[in-house]
């Protein structure tokens, strides 16, 4: 099992332009998250989705949006890229019986 | 006030020493409590839950102290390979989310 991925692995973006981070998760997992995680922060929650179809909002969710088509992936978009938003962005997945949370190796994303 | 709370460190000790990492958490409802380790560059991983009565696996050692809502990890016989940040992690609400604290750093010298 790949567990969860994300891609891409790093990216450099301009200020204005946009992309899109994928998350994919092979353990029929219901729940998955996006988290940022800054130097001195501890990961913050962006936004969530309880199951395929729903996404709903964390802790800093302004500048993002997120879309859950298809059960095993969950998209985190950046609309107009910030330097604010210069991070480390993981994925995390977990299912309803027990709280571990899975995570994926992370994006660095470095926006000029 | 931070939701989770934790000294950043770092910790520098020498193999085979004994270290204890504290946190606090400021939610009295929150339900779950757990330990994760991460590896520099890396994504976070599940150490160990954090049960009431206190857990053991192996060198590792929780408690939790509901009353003074602090949860403490104590690693004995420290190894090279227990170098990294250690993030404490509260679940507080439904939909399975979590609090992490921001880490300490744990650096183990030859």
């Amino acid at each position: 099992n790949a567990g969860v991925t994300q891609t891409p692995k790093f990216r450099v973006l301009k200020t204005g332009q946009s992309m899109t981070l994928l998350c994919a998760q092979d353990m029929n997992h219901e729940y998955m998250y996006w988290y940022r995680q800054d130097p001195g922060m501890g990961l913050r929650l962006i936004h969530y989705s309880v199951g395929e179809g729903t996404t709903a909002k964390g802790e800093v969710p302004d500048g993002y949006n997120v879309s859950r088509l298809k059960k095993q992936n969950f998209l985190l978009g950046l609309e107009s890229a910030a330097p604010s938003q210069t991070s480390v962005y993981f994925c995390a997945s977990t299912d309803g019986a027990y709280y571990e949370q899975y995570f994926g190796p992370g994006t660095r994303l470095t926006v000029t | 006030r931070k939701e989770v709370e934790q000294d950043p460190g770092p910790f520098n000790v020498p193999e085979g020493a004994t270290v204890a990492f504290n946190c606090t958490y400021s939610n009295s409802a929150s339900q779950s409590f757990f330990w994760y380790r991460q590896d520099c560059r890396k994504e976070p991983k599940l150490l160990m839950s954090v049960y009431s009565s206190g857990n053991e696996d192996g060198r590792f050692t929780a408690q939790l102290n509901r009353a003074s809502q602090y949860i403490s990890l104590l690693i004995r016989d420290s190894k090279l390979s227990d170098s990294a940040t250690y993030l404490c992690v509260v679940r507080s609400g439904s939909a399975r989310q979590l609090t992490f604290g921001s880490g300490t750093q744990l650096t183990v010298l030859p």
